[in-house]
């Protein structure tokens, strides 16, 4: 059965401090790993697309990390800000197959 | 110009009512969804539709029919409503069926069961 699973369940930082949430997944044949941004009240928003052949992207402040070989991926936040403060829900979608969401980080960034 | 528009925002309605809630895209995208976001915020997917054609269906009751109109629509009537229907619904469309092409959400439509 496809699983995604992120870590931990709920992260609170300092503003201006880094974190690092993560994922691993089971899904296969592995397609695409995509990272989303959920504000309050509002819809997720795309950060992140990553693909098999690729090991790091960068949006911003914002960095993904995929090691496709032990199925894991990392989102890693630079020098925090309050409006970071949302969950960050990890997607990962198989070959022809449909997408497997995670549960979500809650990230809260204190100032 | 929003690109994922849901109507209403906010549904607050008794148990044993009938509703819609109506979602439109202006993106010119193939494929809509319709998400469940519970209270621990548990994003579940539970329709996808690819030019007017049920692709998936999550095993949800018989009492939610989605509806597509044409490609730019996608509506979610519920029937006979329950307590355990309070929740967020999310429309989204994206290109792609199979998550390759990113998907773009609408604002979300509370639901409260009373």
């Amino acid at each position: 059965k496809n699983q995604v699973e992120q870590s931990p369940q709920s992260l609170i930082i300092l503003e201006g401090k880094n974190c690092t949430l993560q994922c691993n997944y089971t899904v296969s044949p592995f397609s695409n790993l995509r990272w989303y941004k959920q504000d309050t009240g509002r819809g997720p928003v795309s950060l992140t697309i990553m693909t098999f052949s690729e090991n790091t992207k960068s949006n911003g402040r914002y960095t993904a990390t995929l090691d496709a070989d032990t199925k894991q991926s990392s989102l890693h936040i630079t020098a925090s800000q309050l409006s970071d403060s949302a969950s960050y829900i990890c997607v990962v979608s198989a070959r022809a197959g449909k997408s497997t969401f995670g549960d979500g980080t809650t990230l809260t960034v204190k100032p | 110009d929003t690109a994922v528009s849901q109507t209403p925002k906010y549904l607050v309605t008794q148990m044993g009512n009938d509703k819609s809630i109506k979602c439109e895209q202006n993106l010119g995208h193939d494929t809509m969804y319709w998400y469940k976001q519970d209270s621990k915020k548990f994003l579940k997917i539970m329709f996808s539709y690819n030019n007017k054609e049920l692709i998936i269906n999550e095993t949800v009751p018989n009492r939610f029919s989605p509806k597509s109109p044409d490609k730019a629509h996608l509506n979610l009537h519920i029937n006979s409503l329950e307590l355990g229907d309070s929740a967020v619904y999310f429309c989204a469309s994206s290109q792609d069926l199979w998550g390759r092409t990113e998907a773009f959400f609408g604002q979300g439509t509370r639901l409260t069961v009373v």
